[in-house]
Formats: C-alpha cells, structure tokens, sequence
C-alpha cells in the first residue's frame, strides 16, 4: 500500500482565497483523521471520521472550515475564506479500529 | 478536558547514553499509550504503544507506564544520532472515545 496520501504538499495563497485539502486513506482504514500542526497549539484535532461519517468535529476552528469523507477512499478539508493565521501543516491520519495511526506526509499550506 | 504534558525541550544527550522522555496526562481513564516519533519537516510515525502498567521493550526502546502516578516514559538506549527528533506522547480513553489526544511533544538531539 502506498500509506496515506495528500495533496497538495505546499499551498501558498492569499487571505479570502478558497483552500481545499486532499485525503485519501489507506484501504481498509475505518478512521480517518484531520489535524492542524503549528509550533505553538502542537498537533490539534480538527475532525474524524468512521466509516465515512463525522463523528467529531469540536476540533474545527469556525465555520470557514469544512471537512467531507464521501466515500471510503477520498476526504476534503475546505477553508473559505482563508486568513493568515490558518497557515500551518495540515495532516490527515487513517487507522483500522483504534490501532496505530497512520500520517500522511501533509500540507504546508501559507496564507498571505 | 484532556490533557497531556510533556517537557518542550530540547533535551540532549551524548551519542550512545540513555534518552529519558516524559509524559503526564490528566484522564484516570486513559487506557492507551503511544509514543510517536517526528523527524524535522516530516509526519509522526508510531515507535511504542503500551497498554499495561510496567515496562514493554521493544529493542533499545522501552516505554514504561505508571497509572497511578499518571505518567509514561520513553527510554532510549545507546541513542543515535539518528534518534534526534521530536517525540510525541499521545493518550487514549473511552471517554474520549479512544481518539488519542497527543502532547505537544519533546525535541531530541543526539550529539556525536
């Protein structure tokens, strides 16, 4: 298996521009997990699914933030509008059950 | 809410002592420990998990679990060089419904 993959790896865009995250799981993972890392909140849960339901998104910042999982294999992050203090690397996790989690590579995203 | 402490660090060691990471975490319920390693620009990975109170080994690492002190620890033996990187603790419940809540983690340098 190629392990979680995201797109893009860098996105650099300006304040009130419309971001979309990529996800796609390992196959066969029931959880899917998004995270924010910055030097200083650390790796925040934003939102994750089961089976392709929102189970908890108390993690989502504001309503400019947006996550989907429409089928097992594929989930959105959305921000629109942008502002510069949502610039930080966005992780996505999958997991079987409550086993190990496991990262994708993430995306740098810069808003100016 | 559920929190998990670790020291920020960096903590450094000489090439081939005794790395000693720390983690406290304030839910009496936590059932689930995982030590996840996360090299500078990269995503974390899983090196320990524990789930019992005493000592698992797993080659030079050793994670070691004392509920009712409240607190887990990584040892790493004969530390690399290799080693140097921010190690993250992260602590599951049921009353969190196992979704690990992750420490903001400890930088590591190894120095030849």
């Amino acid at each position: 298996d190629a392990g979680v993959i995201q797109s893009p790896r860098h996105e650099v865009t300006e304040m009130g521009q419309e971001v979309t995250l990529r996800c796609k799981p390992i196959s066969g993972h029931d959880y899917l997990f998004w995270y924010r890392q910055t030097m200083m909140r650390g790796l925040e849960l934003l939102i994750y699914f089961n089976n392709n339901v929102p189970i908890d998104d108390s993690g989502m910042p504001e309503d400019r933030f947006s996550a989907k999982m429409p089928n097992a294999s594929f989930s959105t992050l959305k921000i629109q509008p942008s502002e510069p203090r949502d610039s930080a690397v966005y992780f996505c996790a999958s997991s079987f059950l409550f086993d190990e989690q496991f990262f994708g590579p993430g995306t740098r995203l810069t808003v100016l | 809410q559920k929190e998990v402490e670790q020291n920020s660090g960096p903590l450094s060691v000489p090439e081939g002592a005794i790395a000693s990471l720390n983690c406290t975490y304030s839910d009496r319920g936590s059932q689930s420990f995982f030590w996840y390693r996360q090299y500078s620009g990269k995503s974390p990975e899983l090196i320990m998990f524990i789930y019992s109170n005493g000592d698992k080994e797993d080659g030079r690492f050793t994670a070691q679990l004392n509920k009712a002190s409240q607190y887990v620890s990584l040892l790493i033996r004969d530390s690399q060089p290799s080693d140097s990187a921010t190690y993250l603790c992260a602590v599951a419940s049921s009353g969190g419904s196992y979704i690990p809540t992750f420490g903001r983690g400890t930088s590591l340098i190894v120095h030849p």
